[in-house]
């Protein structure tokens, strides 16, 4: 069974801090991404990445970055935290190919106060 | 670029009835199209994949067919459950430069009355 571990599970940031989500995947997966969920906007993608040192804006990636230091770790960061932030985050992976699902972590839910 | 369109919810069923949920997309390329279903406090997951055009998919008596005529890619199921109530999100995987890149639409939350 694909494994994607996010943590932490939930954070609480005081605007202009840094926030920083952290995602594990043991699946030897290529792509990672990441999403936010929001009511009435679904998933969007902010940042991905097909490899170890690589990352890749998505459709949504201002006030983000993210950063793959390896195969199995993949981290979104939020240099300064604003409100318009709070939201569900969700770190996926995949394997290579066009044919391929995505497995998805269970979300970090973060309130930036 | 790429993008989902679909069935804007809530949508609100009796158990028994059936259920569509419509889905249009727009790709310049040859995508796989996905069913995802995500339930309360859970990541989104696969429901089915279809990765050829005029091909169907189907699992747990859900089911769609690609239609690449029409660009649409709808879900259907003959009787709803109440066990069925959760998001559904019609998905568009395809190939962008050097990763494979996942498109979701805005999800579709379904409510099943028992």
């Amino acid at each position: 069974e694909a494994a994607v571990t996010q943590s932490p599970r939930n954070k609480v940031a005081v605007t202009g801090g840094k926030v920083t989500l952290s995602c594990n995947q043991t699946n030897n997966h290529n792509n990672m991404y990441w999403y936010r969920q929001d009511t009435g906007h679904g998933l969007r993608l902010i940042h991905y990445s097909y490899g170890a040192g690589s990352t890749e804006k998505g459709d949504i990636p201002d006030g983000y970055k993210a950063s793959r230091p390896s195969q199995e770790n993949f981290s979104l960061i939020l240099e300064l935290a604003t409100p318009s932030q709070t939201s569900v985050y969700f770190c996926a992976s995949g394997a290579s190919g066009r044919n391929t699902e995505v497995f998805f972590g269970k979300g970090t839910r973060l309130t930036v106060v | 670029g790429d993008s989902v369109t679909q069935t804007k919810g809530p949508v609100t069923l009796s158990e028994g009835t059936s259920l569509t949920v419509n889905c249009s997309y727009e790709t310049k390329q040859y995508p796989t199209l996905f069913w995802y279903v995500q339930y309360p406090g859970e990541g989104p997951q696969l429901l089915f994949k279809v990765p050829k055009a005029n091909e169907k998919g189907s699992n747990r008596g859900f089911e769609a067919t690609y239609d690449k005529g029409t660009t649409s890619f709808h879900l259907q199921k003959a009787s709803v459950q109440e066990s069925d109530s959760a998001v559904y999100y019609c998905v568009l995987g395809d190939r962008d430069t050097n990763a494979y890149k996942v498109i979701f639409g805005k999800g579709t939350h379904l409510h099943v009355l028992p």
